[in-house]
């Protein structure tokens, strides 16, 4: 099994810009998880999901979106790309919303 | 007042030291508890949950007192490898959501 996996693992954006950050999982887990981590902050909450289908806002969704058509697939959309989006951006999946699995993690930068 | 409150250190100890960490949450209606380690620039790991009766696997010894609210980590026999971050992390009921604390930076040097 491959786990959870994000997709890029670096990406450089221009302000204004649009893009997807791709997160899979192959552990048929029901509900996943997008999070950012500021550099010396602890993971800020940014939706969620526990479904197909069904998907929530988290402690920071401003400026995100997601989507959730199947149990394997959240990928999380940024529209209009800003300097305050730079982070790191993890994905997690969990069977029972106990412990967490997490992906490797995509780093963002926005100019 | 955030949920999840941790001493961020870092703690600086020599190889073989006991450590412990303690980590407070504020809402009462807490049911589960856990310890993660997270490694400079890689994604966070479950170390270990957190049981009322308290747990050890192996050197680590985790606590939980409700009635304080707070959760504990100790290391015993701490070794290089155990340098890291290690997160506080803590559900409510019946929420799908974990709160996440922002580390307790550990170093072990030779």
């Amino acid at each position: 099994n491959a786990g959870v996996t994000q997709t890029p693992k670096f990406r450089i954006l221009k302000i204004g810009q649009s893009m997807t950050l791709q997160c899979a999982q192959d552990m048929n887990h029901n509900y996943m998880y997008w999070y950012r981590q500021d550099p010396g902050m602890g993971l800020k909450l940014i939706y969620y999901s526990v479904g197909a289908g069904i998907t929530d806002k988290g402690e920071v969704p401003n400026g995100y979106n997601v989507s959730r058509s199947t149990t394997e697939d959240f990928p999380l959309r940024l529209e209009l790309a800003a300097p305050s989006q730079t982070s790191v951006y993890f994905c997690a999946s969990s069977q029972r919303g106990n412990e967490q699995f997490f992906g490797p993690g995509t780093r963002l930068t926005v100019l | 007042r955030k949920e999840v409150e941790q001493d961020p250190g870092p703690f600086n100890v020599p190889e073989g030291a006991t450590v412990a960490f303690n980590c407070t949450y504020s809402n009462s209606a807490s049911q589960s508890f856990f310890w993660y380690r997270q490694d400079c620039r890689k994604e966070p790991k479950l170390l270990m949950s957190v049981y009322s009766s308290g747990n050890e696997d192996g050197r680590f010894t985790a606590q939980l007192n409700r009635a304080s609210q707070y959760i504990s980590l100790l290391i015993r026999d701490s070794k290089l490898s155990d340098s890291a971050t290690y997160l506080c992390v803590v559900k409510s009921g019946s929420s799908y959501k974990l709160i996440f604390g922002s580390g307790t930076r550990l170093l072990v040097r030779p």
